[in-house]
């Protein structure tokens, strides 16, 4: 199964929101309300941010939203923190495969 | 508390195979279905296995496919994944990860262990 499309980097100074995109087809983003974003630290195992296109996890800071408009998938994260700084990577349930579909990866920078 | 935990990688010549084990704690672990999920070096995630609660249902990336083989023992809340016919492509970190079902997020995972394949 083909990845989901993200952007290579986005950047962003303290405090500002950034919004990372993740682009499917029908069959995956467009299709099902089943989209997720997970983060991943240097060295780290990734962590659930949002799930189920808009929703959190308990723990997960309400400065972490989701959304989603045809294709597309995004996440927003507001008032960038240093902490934020990691790899971001979305997720779809796909009618094409039982295993999930990954997007290519997002390099969030807080300059 | 949720905890996975992964073991059995290590460095394998091309051809050779692998046993990998993920040991679940702090839940149901024959509630869920579970998958490997597995990261080249610096790149992005890539599912490559998934078998449901019971084991009925195994299912495999293509890249994988017919030499990898997904099991669980639910007495023993374990995971495994046999890999042959290892090649450079699958040197990775891989990782173990739980969800209730196809359409759950991948709620909690493991923090990997380390597969090199090199001659």
């Amino acid at each position: 199964q083909s990845a989901l499309t993200q952007p290579a980097s986005v950047s962003g100074s303290p405090g500002q929101s950034i919004t990372i995109s993740c682009t499917g087809t029908s069959s995956d983003v467009g299709g099902y309300d089943y989209v997720s974003w997970y983060q991943q630290h240097p060295g780290k195992a990734p962590k659930l941010m949002i799930y189920d296109v808009s929703d959190r996890p308990s723990g997960v800071s309400n400065r972490f939203s989701g959304s989603k408009s045809g294709n597309t998938a995004s996440l927003t994260i507001s008032g960038l923190q240093a902490e934020d700084e990691a790899d971001y990577f979305c997720s779809s349930y796909t009618s094409s495969s039982i295993l999930y579909v990954f997007g290519t990866g997002t390099k969030v920078t807080v300059l | 508390e949720v905890q996975l935990v992964e073991s059995g990688g290590g460095l394998v010549k091309p051809g050779g195979s692998l046993r990998l084990s993920c040991a679940a704690s702090g839940f149901t672990f024959s509630s869920y279905n579970m998958n490997w999920v597995r990261q080249a070096p610096g790149k992005g995630l890539e599912c490559v296995s998934s078998i449901t609660s019971s084991s009925t249902f195994k299912h495999y990336a293509d890249s994988v496919k017919g030499r990898f083989t997904i099991s669980r023992d639910n007495a023993k809340n374990s995971l495994y994944l046999q890999m042959n016919s290892l090649g450079d492509e699958d040197t990775a970190i891989y990782y173990c990860a739980r969800n209730s079902d196809y359409t759950k997020p991948l709620d909690y995972w493991g923090q990997g262990t380390l597969v090199t394949v090199s001659s």
